[in-house]
């Protein structure tokens, strides 16, 4: 069965903080692995992704972490700001079946100024 | 603007009326998604469409939903006798076909009384 585990559900932390939010998958098929923020009232927004044949990305202050042999995947945001308090999500694409993304349940991420 | 544009954003209905809502995709994506996304929860997948083939529905979506999407431009999501379980926010995303980005629309959020 397809599914992406997220945890934690939320997360609280300082300005200058570095939130870590991790996710773990079953299936080895997933071939792409998005994180989406999400902000009240919004749809969701790509933020950063990664392919499994690479163990690190970075854009900005956010980075993914990607362990393929543990089947896990991480987020790291650098410096975090109040203005990234919002909901995170991974996801993982199937590219079967039409290239299907399964989300995870979503951290809720408050930074305190 | 060129992003996805979902109407209405937000619907209140009575138990037991139909419901639509109108997804206009970004214009040269020929993939189109619905998703369900309940309180607290990830987006949940409902069905897609490639160009104006539906290819993959989900069990979530039951014989009281149907989509379409004719010419494949736009697509429509209606929902018949509406139940309270049915509230949640209904986004709509598209993406074009050799690439793994998947853009949201800003939902439409069903509330069923």
């Amino acid at each position: 069965q397809q599914q992406v585990k997220q945890s934690p559900q939320s997360l609280i932390v300082q300005k200058g903080g570095i939130p870590i939010i991790n996710c773990a998958y079953e299936n080895t098929a997933f071939d792409y692995f998005p994180w989406y923020q999400q902000f009240p009232g919004k749809g969701p927004a790509l933020l950063i992704a990664i392919r499994p044949d690479v163990s690190e990305k970075k854009e900005g202050r956010f980075t993914i972490s990607f362990n393929k042999s543990a089947k896990q995947f991480s987020l790291h945001i650098m410096d975090s700001q109040p203005g990234d308090s919002a909901t995170y999500f991974c996801a993982a694409n199937s590219p079967v079946g039409g290239n299907m993304l399964t989300f995870g349940g979503g951290t809720r991420l408050m930074v305190k100024p | 603007d060129t992003g996805v544009s979902q109407n209405p954003r937000h619907k209140i209905t009575k138990r037991g009326q139909n419901v639509t809502f109108r997804c206009d995709p970004i214009s040269e994506h020929n993939r189109l998604y619905w998703y369900r996304q309940t309180l607290g929860q990830g987006p949940e997948f409902l069905t897609y469409f490639q160009n104006e083939a539906q290819l993959e529905k989900s069990r979530l979506l039951s014989d009281r939903f149907s989509a379409e999407r004719p010419k494949g431009s736009f697509s429509t999501l209606e929902i018949q006798r509406t139940e309270q379980g049915d509230s949640a926010m209904y986004l709509c995303a598209s993406r074009t076909t050799n690439t793994g980005e998947l853009f949201f629309g800003e939902g439409s959020r069903l509330t069923v009384l």
